[in-house]
């Protein structure tokens, strides 16, 4: 596609629930990051693909967040057991992976609230 | 532990005007350092990026300037107009060279 894809747009949830933000890069880019922007801060790192491998899910906060890339390319960020806390938009970038200082190109996110 | 720190966190000038936004970061051990915009929500749009052996560079009525010994970055936006108004972020790769690490945001308004 044109640009990174993120579904849903908006996403409203009860605490204690389940759910799975989606994220579609940019075609034939091999890398592909998650961050998480809370109200008037900046975006924080959660994890990075490099192919269908976490290369670095340091910034996870903890278990109860989770992510995958099956197939290289669609990535499904997994939350369980919502919180309140979990409320962020959450952003998807993608870049081509063939250095470490390509460009990254961002989703317009998905905005999480949890009820 | 790599931070970022934006100055100031919010600032309203008329049409026209020069202004410059500051970025600093605690480490200076980075890859490249990247300016962003961000529109209310929207994602975010890569402005400029800046290697770490680059000292500036330049598009348009847009320039940002490096100097990773001292941990500094400015951006530097010429005779502004409203469009301009949305939110700076300033990142840099941290020392993996793989995740950004971002800076708080500059909200900027340009007013007519």
């Amino acid at each position: 596609g044109a640009g990174v894809s993120q579904t849903p747009s908006n996403k409203v949830t009860e605490k204690g629930k389940y759910v799975e933000l989606r994220c579609d890069p940019i075609s034939g880019h091999t890398a592909l990051y998650w961050y998480r922007q809370s109200l008037g801060q900046g975006p924080e790192f959660l994890i990075y693909f490099q192919g269908t491998g976490a290369a670095d899910d340091s910034g996870l906060p903890n278990d109860r967040f989770f992510a995958v890339r099956p197939e290289g390319s669609v990535s499904t960020l997994k939350i369980q057991r919502t919180e309140r806390g979990d409320s962020a938009v959450y952003l998807c970038a993608s870049s081509l992976g063939t250095t470490l200082t390509d460009t990254q190109y961002f989703g317009p996110g998905t905005r999480l609230t949890v009820l | 532990k790599q931070e970022v720190t934006q100055i100031p966190a919010a600032l309203s000038v008329p049409e026209g005007e020069n202004l410059v936004l500051n970025c600093s970061f605690t480490d200076s051990a980075i890859y490249n350092l990247q300016w962003f915009r961000q529109d209310p929500g929207k994602g975010l749009t890569s402005l400029l990026l800046i290697q770490s052996s680059q000292r500036e560079q330049t598009s348009g009525r847009l320039n940002a300037s490096l100097d990773k010994s001292s941990g500094r970055s400015t951006l530097y936006i010429a005779a502004s107009q409203p469009g301009d108004s949305a939110t700076y972020l300033c990142a840099v790769n941290n020392q993996a060279g793989t995740a950004l690490i971002f800076g708080k945001g500059t909200t900027l308004s340009v007013s007519s």
